[in-house]
């Protein structure tokens, strides 16, 4: 079945850098959009970054802008999720998850999550 | 930039019908997806381009899109659909996706 595992959280110190993976498998991972979209602590859902299919193209939402960078490995079927200049306010379950369509795509299936706490 | 507006909390008895919105100007022009969110679980999307309902979502869960509102309504509420209830769109003049607020739907 359709399956995404995020993993590469953990604590980090603000300013560093963190590398988040997202490992898909039961469909063409290739063939697929896919999102970032993190969780702060008791809070909503925030839109991070997509990238296209091909990785042709790539959008960030404003709060991350500049610092993170989104990429895939279509040869592994692996997303990531380049983290840096940390900050506070990046603590946050991130979650990886798939574009079903075009641009107006729902987001299916979501992984189930990787926690980063950014502390001193 | 976009502002989906969705109610904080709605409250509703088991075997009634609860309405979730979610309020933009001309939010009818655009495709409106809803997400479920049980506590310590991850999104599960329950109604996709305004009111296509994905396959293994009960057929209580419904969708509209009008105007300057979407409505997600789930009728027969039940005590399982307890959860934080997320709309979502494209906003395609920034290329951003934009997520409501949330709403905890509370059955009483």
């Amino acid at each position: 079945q359709v399956q995404l595992v995020e993993s590469g959280g953990g604590v980090v110190q603000p300013g560093r850098s963190l590398r988040l993976s997202c490992a898909a498998s039961g469909f063409t991972f290739s063939s697929f959009g896919m999102h970032w979209v993190r969780q702060a602590p008791g809070k909503g859902l925030e839109w991070v970054a997509v990238i296209w299919f091909d990785g042709r193209k790539k959008y960030y939402g404003d709060s991350v802008k500049g610092r993170f960078i989104i990429s895939r490995d279509n040869s592994k079927n692996t997303l990531y999720l380049e983290m840096n200049s940390l900050r506070i306010d990046d603590t946050a379950v991130y979650y990886c998850a798939r574009a079903r369509g075009g641009a107006a795509a729902h987001f299916d299936p979501w992984g189930q999550g990787t926690p980063v706490t950014v502390s001193s | 930039s976009y502002v989906l507006t969705q109610p904080p909390s709605v409250s509703v008895a088991p075997g009634q019908t609860a309405r979730i919105t979610c309020g933009e100007n001309n939010i009818g022009s655009k495709s409106v997806h809803w997400y479920q969110q049980k506590p310590g679980q991850a999104p599960v999307l329950v109604v996709h381009d305004d009111s296509d309902r994905p396959s293994g979502i009960p057929e209580r869960f419904s969708g509209s899109n009008s105007g300057n509102t979407a409505t997600l309504t789930i009728s027969r509420v039940e005590a399982g659909d307890e959860a934080d209830y997320y709309c979502q769109v494209w906003d395609s003049r920034r290329d951003h996706w934009v997520f409501g607020g949330g709403t905890k739907l509370t059955v009483l």
